[in-house]
């Protein structure tokens, strides 16, 4: 399975943009980049996710590195609310056994001050 | 409101004693998934299932099984618990193809004593 690397925490302000990084080196054509957070208690929680062009939503923004090594999730405006645990993850398109398989890893614990 | 519907919340158990927890969704989903979270290993994949009696063992499914017999159902069934399966369980489901991410449930947290 492909792996992530992230930082294991982050630190913002209040209504300041947040860059969380990830690494993903070993990334294969098929794999499409999900991003999730879990907030305290809850279940893990679909953010946003692409394939090699930046992606916007209403939550974020997902910014992929041309070499689709490494992408960053943007918040653009960071809110109490906002501060959890944030996963990047690829998920398998190849097909086969592995197909839609999501495989997470540490996480980076993002705090928001106020 | 689509939703992903893990039952109970919270269950403590003794060693041995055969238990299910129910996962339901209202989205149509073919594909489910159980996944196990646990403290230093993040979450782990048990079991997956692709479409109705479809199912495929995960990264850790020894002294799990499953079944898919409805669309919206992925029971996953512990026959004898043991202690070292004390954990936080979390059911996820997803429509098959690229563009789809996946819907979580709020988790259930099983003790086995």
């Amino acid at each position: 399975d492909a792996k992530t690397t992230q930082p294991n925490s982050m630190e913002s302000n209040e209504e300041e943009p947040v860059h969380l990084p990830c690494n993903h080196s070993t990334i294969s054509g098929t794999d499409y980049i999900h991003w999730y957070r879990q907030l305290p208690s809850q279940g893990p929680e679909y953010v946003i996710h692409g394939l090699t062009s930046n992606v916007n939503n209403r939550m974020a923004s997902l910014a992929i590195a041309e070499d689709r090594k490494s992408s960053t999730l943007i918040l653009h405006r960071a809110t109490l609310r906002d501060a959890a645990v944030y996963y990047c993850i690829l998920r398998d398109n190849a097909g086969g056994t592995s197909y839609g398989k999501l495989t997470f890893g540490q996480g980076t614990i993002l705090t928001v001050h106020p | 409101e689509a939703q992903v519907t893990q039952n109970p919340r919270y269950l403590i158990t003794v060693t041995g004693k055969k238990l299910t927890v129910t996962c339901s969704q209202n989205m149509n989903h073919e594909y489910m998934s159980w996944y196990r979270q646990d403290p230093g290993l993040g979450l782990r994949q048990i079991y997956y299932s692709m479409n109705v009696e479809v199912t495929d063992k995960g990264d850790v499914p020894e002294g799990y099984k499953v079944s898919r017999k409805e669309k919206r159902n992925f029971p996953l069934i512990l026959e004898s618990p043991s202690p070292n399966q004390t954990s936080l369980y979390f059911c996820a489901s997803s429509l098959l193809g690229d563009n789809y991410g996946y819907t979580f449930g709020s988790g259930t947290r099983l003790t086995v004593v």
